[in-house]
């Protein structure tokens, strides 16, 4: 799988856009960018994922750069919620009669909103 | 809609004595079951996998097993606990699906404490 560099911090102003970078520079055509949080003590929580598209949700929006080499997170309007430890992940889908795969966790960005 | 178990949220247990972690899901059929673990400032590293009853893989070498004795019941045994084995014990699922995209979904883990 390819990998993924994120600042190791952010802070980000409560109201304002928080926008989280992540680059892989070495992702393939058939890997998928997925974004997950982890709260203090809490399970990491699934975001948002895609492959070339941009995507948009409830919580976010990603951002897929055109020659897929990197991608940001926008959490549009950040509160003092989402503080929190955000990943980055690359990973391809794989079926296998049935599909079955993982995910590796770095260590991410710790995103701090301040009010 | 899916959701998934985990306990005990704590645990404390001396050197040698055994584990037993639990993680049941509801709502969904023949989910991929994960067991990941979280030491202190690191990533989250994957310890076991699921594609089925009775199917485990290892990725990592160590002092641990699991077993999956049903459909949504996932185990993370020990016979005898090392100082090494404290962490942040975390389940998860994913639906096997047809393309493999699907994302983790985490449980709220198990912070595990060997003395």
């Amino acid at each position: 799988d390819a990998k993924t560099t994120q600042p190791t911090s952010m802070d980000c102003a409560e109201g304002r856009a928080a926008n989280l970078p992540c680059n892989h520079s070495t992702i393939s055509g058939n890997e998928y960018v997925y974004w997950y949080r982890q709260i203090h003590s809490q399970g990491p929580q699934y975001i948002i994922h895609g492959l070339k598209n941009n995507e948009t949700n409830e919580m976010a929006s990603l951002i897929i750069t055109e020659d897929r080499k990197s991608s940001t997170l926008i959490l549009p309007h950040a509160t003092l919620r989402d503080t929190a430890v955000y990943y980055c992940i690359v990973r391809v889908a794989r079926s296998s009669g049935g599909s079955n795969y993982k995910l590796t966790f770095g260590k991410g960005t710790l995103l701090t909103v301040n009010p | 809609s899916q959701t998934i178990h985990q306990w005990p949220a704590t645990l404390v247990q001396p050197v040698g004595s055994p584990l037993s972690l639990e993680c049941t899901v509801e709502g969904t059929s023949n989910p991929n079951l994960y067991w990941y673990r979280q030491a202190a400032g690191r990533g989250l590293q994957l310890l076991f996998y699921s594609v089925g009853i009775g199917q485990i893989s290892s990725e990592v070498p160590q002092n641990l097993s699991a077993s999956r004795p049903q459909d949504r019941q996932f185990i993370l045994s020990s016979k005898k606990l090392l100082l090494s084995d404290s962490g942040f014990y975390l389940c998860a699922w994913s639906d096997p699906g047809l393309t493999g995209n699907s994302p983790l979904h985490f449980g709220n883990g198990t912070r595990l404490t060997v003395t």
